[in-house]
């Protein structure tokens, strides 16, 4: 069954700290996986997006690795900000005739001063 | 003006009415999609479509249809609203054919609606 999660399911950190979201898929055939940001009451916005040969990518403070052997990403933040509070979510896409993507529930994640 | 707009932003009704979600967008995307949003769960879809004379039933389709009057607009109805489709709704769009952008979605702000 292709399945994406994430853990936590939330988080709270202090501003100025760092931290790291994980996501675990089961999904196949895979063609990449993409993070998002959805803050409040916001659509989600696509933050990066690595393919099977990509195992890092930057983002300003945000970094996502990816691990395609055992099927693992996480998005890293570093020196966190209030406006970092938000939901992420994992998004892994299937190498299909159309592009079919598979969603996670999301980490939400509280910045607090 | 934002790309992805969806009406109405609120919409709060009682079981048995019909409703319709509306989106608008001005990326020039062919490709659009409806999804429910559930606290807890990710975002399911319930239709696509990849040309005005082409729409798919997603993951949910059950309860709902959808129109695609021109290939700015995509239309999401329910035709009788139940309760358990209380959700926060979002249309999106995409193009394929770019590798760097491959997949990406741009969402609207979406639509909570509640079903009493």
């Amino acid at each position: 069954k292709n399945q994406v999660e994430q853990s936590p399911q939330s988080l709270i950190i202090l501003e100025g700290k760092n931290c790291t979201l994980q996501c675990n898929y089961t999904v196949s055939p895979f063609s990449n996986l993409r993070w998002y940001k959805q803050d409040t009451g916001r659509g989600p916005v696509s933050l990066t997006i690595m393919t099977f040969s990509e195992n890092t990518k930057s983002n300003g403070r945000y970094t996502a690795t990816l691990d395609a052997d055992t099927k693992q990403s996480s998005l890293h933040i570093t020196a966190s900000q209030l406006s970092d509070s938000a939901s992420y979510i994992c998004v892994v896409s299937l190498r299909t005739s159309y592009d079919k993507v598979i969603f996670g529930p999301g980490t939400s994640l509280s910045v607090i001063p | 003006d934002a790309d992805v707009t969806q009406t109405p932003r609120n919409r709060i009704t009682k079981t048995g009415k019909r409703i319709m979600l509306e989106c608008s967008q001005t990326k020039g995307h062919d490709r659009m999609y409806w999804y429910r949003q559930d606290p807890g769960l990710g975002l399911r879809l319930i239709y696509y479509s990849f040309d005005v004379k082409d729409i798919n039933k997603g993951e949910i389709s059950d309860g709902y249809s959808v129109s695609r009057q021109a290939q700015a607009k995509f239309s999401l109805s329910l035709e009788s609203a139940i309760p358990n489709q209380t959700a926060l709704y979002f249309c999106a769009t995409s193009e394929p054919g770019q590798v760097s952008s491959y997949n990406e979605q741009f969402f609207g702000p979406g639509t909570r609606l509640t079903v009493l």
